[in-house]
């Protein structure tokens, strides 16, 4: 149980379009969904944290004008970076926590490249 | 100010060499300890949670343990493919992450 996945695995898009990232609780209901981002050899940094059915909650300095998260149902969250730069290319993760439950279980995550 | 620390920051061990990595944290209120392991380029791995000082878990070759001040996860008789980095992680107000230890098991 508890299978977190992300889709697209690995994505290039050109400077100035808008890239779409789903990540999916494929077997329980993830009342908060988190997403992260990750540089080369460097920890996870927390960009925002959403409830399902409200608005994100976005950490300082995350702009969250240009990362758009929709967490519309139980299972499904979507990070949507607008107007995409070379400098938002990242390793992208998102994880999962069941309501009550302190455990955050992660999808595989998302490689963006932007040119 | 919460922070988690993990050290070493790399490692390296022969194969069947045990070692211990270390998770050290200051956090109000903790409400869970947790160890991830990740592969290059893939998402984190839940490996333990630790919720109170004394408790242990333990997998395979890995056994976790807490105490008020940190977390030790210890690797019996590693194996090469016991090789990735290792990630701690606390819940008191929020989620923080240690910065890891990368291991490496050479055969």
């Amino acid at each position: 149980g508890a299978v977190v996945s992300q889709h697209p695995s690995r994505v290039i898009c050109k400077s100035g379009t808008s890239v779409k990232i789903e990540c999916r609780s494929l077997d329980f209901q993830a009342t908060t969904m988190f997403w992260y981002r990750q540089f080369p050899k460097q920890s996870l940094m927390l960009m925002a944290t959403s409830n399902e059915g409200s608005k994100a909650t976005y950490e300082q300095g995350v702009e969250k004008d240009k990362f758009l998260i929709n967490h519309a149902s139980l299972t499904l969250s979507t990070l949507t970076v607008t107007s995409a730069h070379p400098e938002d290319s990242s390793f992208y993760i998102c994880s999962a926590r069941r309501q009550g439950n302190n455990e955050q279980f992660f999808g595989p995550g998302t490689r963006l490249t932007v040119l | 100010e919460d922070q988690v620390t993990q050290s070493p920051e790399a490692l390296r061990l022969q194969e069947g060499e045990s070692s211990s990595l270390n998770c050290s944290y200051t956090v109000s209120g903790l409400r869970g300890l947790f160890w991830y392991r990740q592969d290059p380029g893939k998402g984190p791995e839940f490996l333990f949670t630790l919720y109170s000082a004394g408790e242990e878990k333990e997998k395979e070759r890995l056994k976790a343990t807490l105490t008020k001040k940190e977390s030790f996860l210890h690797i019996t008789a590693p194996k090469p493919e016991d090789s990735a980095t290792y990630l701690c992680a606390v819940t008191g107000n929020q989620f923080y992450f240690g910065t890891g230890t990368s291991l490496t098991v050479i055969p």
